[in-house]
């Protein structure tokens, strides 16, 4: 089975924080995902990636930067934390292909104070 | 550019009754058509995708799809709801001629199953 590891399940920081979400996937993927969740909105795209230092932006990246650095890990970062940025976040992974679906990490429920 | 509607915000059904969730897309080419459900506190989990073939799609936990390419539908259904199919869940489509692009969610459906 694909496994999608966010290392935080619930995380809680500051206004103006520099804050690091951190997923990694063990299937080999080539393609990885942030999106955020807000009720009433559904999934929205942040950043992603097809491949190692590559990045591209999605429907909501302003506040936002990635990094990923290695295949396994895709890296989210909120340079200066608000409060806005108060949310749901998932990682997802999938193997490069317009059939194949992506697979999904339990979520970091993210408060920012 | 693709979409994905979900029209109902909440369906409620009784138990052992058929259950169906409804989704409807717009892509420009043909469509990869994917559903999810999502329990409190968890990721999505992929149930099922149409591709191409069979217009009839049967995928995890007794859930099965139907794509009508006429309506641009492809609603999720089962035969008989359980009180544990009570969650979240959400349609995706790709443009299957854009190739490698993120999957387009729509909003969620939340389905309630009452014993």
């Amino acid at each position: 089975d694909v496994k999608v590891t966010q290392s935080s399940r619930y995380l809680v920081k500051r206004t103006g924080e520099k804050v690091f979400l951190e997923c990694v996937q063990d299937m080999d993927h080539e393609n990885m995902f942030w999106y955020r969740q807000d009720p009433g909105l559904g999934l929205r795209l942040i950043y992603f990636s097809y491949d190692v230092k590559m990045k591209e932006k999605g429907d909501i990246p302003e506040g936002y930067s990635v990094s990923r650095e290695k295949k396994e890990r895709f890296s989210l970062i909120l340079e200066s934390a608000s409060t806005n940025q108060t949310s749901m976040y998932l990682c997802a992974s999938n193997r490069q292909g317009g059939n194949q679906p992506q697979h999904f990490g339990d979520g970091t429920r993210l408060s920012i104070l | 550019a693709q979409s994905v509607a979900q029209p109902e915000d909440q369906v409620n059904v009784a138990e052992g009754n058929p259950l169906t969730v409804k989704c409807t897309y717009s892509v420009s080419g043909n469509p990869y058509l994917f559903w999810y459900v999502q329990y409190p506190n968890r990721g999505l989990q992929f149930l099922l995708k149409y591709i191409t073939g069979d217009n009839l799609v049967k995928g995890s936990y007794g859930f099965e799809a139907e794509f009508n390419k006429s309506q641009t539908s492809f609603h999720l259904k089962k035969p008989s709801a359980l009180v544990s199919d009570s969650a979240l869940y959400f349609c995706a489509v790709r443009d299957g001629s854009s190739g490698n692009t993120p999957l387009v969610f729509g909003k969620g459906t939340r389905l309630s199953v009452i014993a």
